[in-house]
């Protein structure tokens, strides 16, 4: 089955603490993304990676950090330098190096409550 | 700064009654369009996009949506929706330059169709 793969569904968060959220693809794209969705906010951007080792800040970085050593996997950490970390996380793909690669797909979100 | 504005943050529709949610984007270059729909309880997927060629462009479902330049908009239609077309529904662009995929996301617009 190819797709985008995150887990887990749902976490839990105490003050204080740092939270890692997984995001796998095996959809062999480039580039990889994570937002985040607040009700009336839409989509905002909080990093993004385009090739392995290498990723760049989005709209709203402060307070997350990512990795990306295989093409396959971005994870998102939330640290606890994020004052409002409850939201819907979001994690995308895109492929492709020809004008159409911009096309992202989704996985199905990991909900981050603090408790 | 690049930017999308979607007009209608809340449309409540009938069964049977035509769809328009609009869709207008800051910048004049070259650009990729995007709608994408999420379902209550499902992930975001696309529901069309237009890179070049036809400016009307048929997607899933039925919908459909027409790219006119001069006025920068990007509109999403459907003729007769259904009580499945429940969602929230998103205009993303590419503002393209070489290998940017990053894509700038509207508001977007929460449909409630009523049976």
């Amino acid at each position: 089955d190819g797709g985008i793969t995150q887990s887990p569904k749902y976490l839990f968060r105490k003050e204080g603490q740092n939270v890692t959220l997984s995001c796998e693809q095996n959809l062999n794209h480039d580039a990889m993304y994570w937002y985040r969705q607040d009700p009336g906010q839409g989509l905002r951007l909080i990093y993004y990676s385009q090739i392995v080792n290498d990723f760049q800040k989005g709209d709203i970085a402060e307070g997350y950090s990512v990795s990306r050593e295989k093409k396959e996997s971005f994870p998102l950490t939330v640290t606890s330098a994020q004052k409002n970390p409850t939201a819907f996380y979001l994690c995308a793909s895109s492929g492709g190096r020809t004008r159409g690669g911009e096309t992202q797909y989704f996985g199905p979100g990991t909900r981050l409550l603090v408790l | 700064a690049q930017s999308v504005s979607q007009h209608n943050h809340h449309v409540i529709l009938s069964e049977a009654a035509s769809l328009e949610l609009g869709c207008n984007y800051s910048y004049g270059g070259t650009v990729n369009l995007f709608w994408y729909v999420q379902y209550p309880g499902q992930h975001l997927q696309l529901l069309l996009k237009y890179f070049s060629g036809d400016p009307l462009v048929k997607g899933i479902k039925g919908f459909e949506a027409e790219f006119i330049k001069s006025k920068f908009s990007f509109n999403l239609r459907k003729p007769s929706v259904q009580w499945s077309d429940t969602a929230e529904y998103f205009c993303a662009v590419n503002f393209y330059a070489g290998n940017n995929r990053k894509l700038i996301w509207g508001l977007g617009t929460s449909l409630a169709v009523n049976p």
